[in-house]
């Protein structure tokens, strides 16, 4: 069975400081990956997306995720953060059923 | 700009009133979904729809319902609302990529927070 593992509840940064939120999966085949990112009082949207190729993938608003198949993981990471970059973050996977993690909620510090 | 909209954004109900949750999405996807998100849980896929008049239950057992009447409208109806029933209610929608047959990329709504007295 499919499943997501966002080790970390909560995080905070230093704005300005580098960033990387962890997610490691479980899939029977070759996964389909996501992040998605939940402002308050917002819905879900999707930052960027792994399907194959390579595996450093770039999304939107600067941050980028690296799929390692060896180790079951998709991390995001964002080399400086923004203040605007708090709110909570979900790694899925999945092809016609997606699989959330519990997500992982960042506070940036000024 | 949404093209994925939930109403109400916020409700507040007594325990055993009846409420529908609206859903509805201009893309003309073909695939809808519901999700319940509660603090601190993954997000639990309880509804999801193929096209019209197909309805399935997902991961998590609801006492909800759905149907699919149209493509762009995917209402959920509680009978009789319980304080259980309280918490946050997401609509998504996807196409099939046109690159990867079966991976499915989510357009969500801004949610539904439903509370339960």
């Amino acid at each position: 069975a499919q499943s997501v593992t966002q080790p970390d509840i909560h995080i905070t940064v230093s704005e300005g400081a580098s960033l990387e939120l962890r997610c490691n999966y479980s899939y029977g085949a070759t996964p389909y990956l996501f992040w998605y990112v939940q402002s308050p009082g917002q819905g879900l949207q999707l930052l960027l997306k792994y399907f194959s190729g390579d595996t450093l993938v770039q999304g939107i608003k600067g941050f980028e995720a690296e799929f390692k198949r060896s180790q079951s993981s998709f991390n995001l990471r964002k080399p400086s953060v923004h203040w605007s970059d708090a709110a909570e973050y979900f790694c899925a996977v999945g092809a016609s059923h997606m699989r959330f993690g519990a997500g992982t909620r960042l506070t940036v510090k000024p | 700009e949404a093209d994925i909209y939930q109403t109400p954004r916020y409700l507040v109900i007594g325990t055993g009133k009846k409420i529908t949750l609206e859903c509805s999405q201009t893309m003309g996807h073909d695939k809808m979904y519901w999700y319940q998100q509660d603090p601190g849980m993954e997000l639990h896929l309880i509804h999801y729809s193929y096209g019209v008049n197909s309805t399935e239950k997902g991961d998590l057992s609801s006492e909800s319902t759905v149907s699919r009447i149209r493509t762009e409208h995917f209402p959920l109806t509680l009978e009789s609302a319980r304080p259980s029933h309280t918490s946050q209610y997401l609509c998504a929608s996807s196409a099939q990529t046109e690159i990867i047959s079966g991976a499915n990329v989510l357009t969500f709504g801004a949610g539904s927070r439903l509370t339960v007295l």
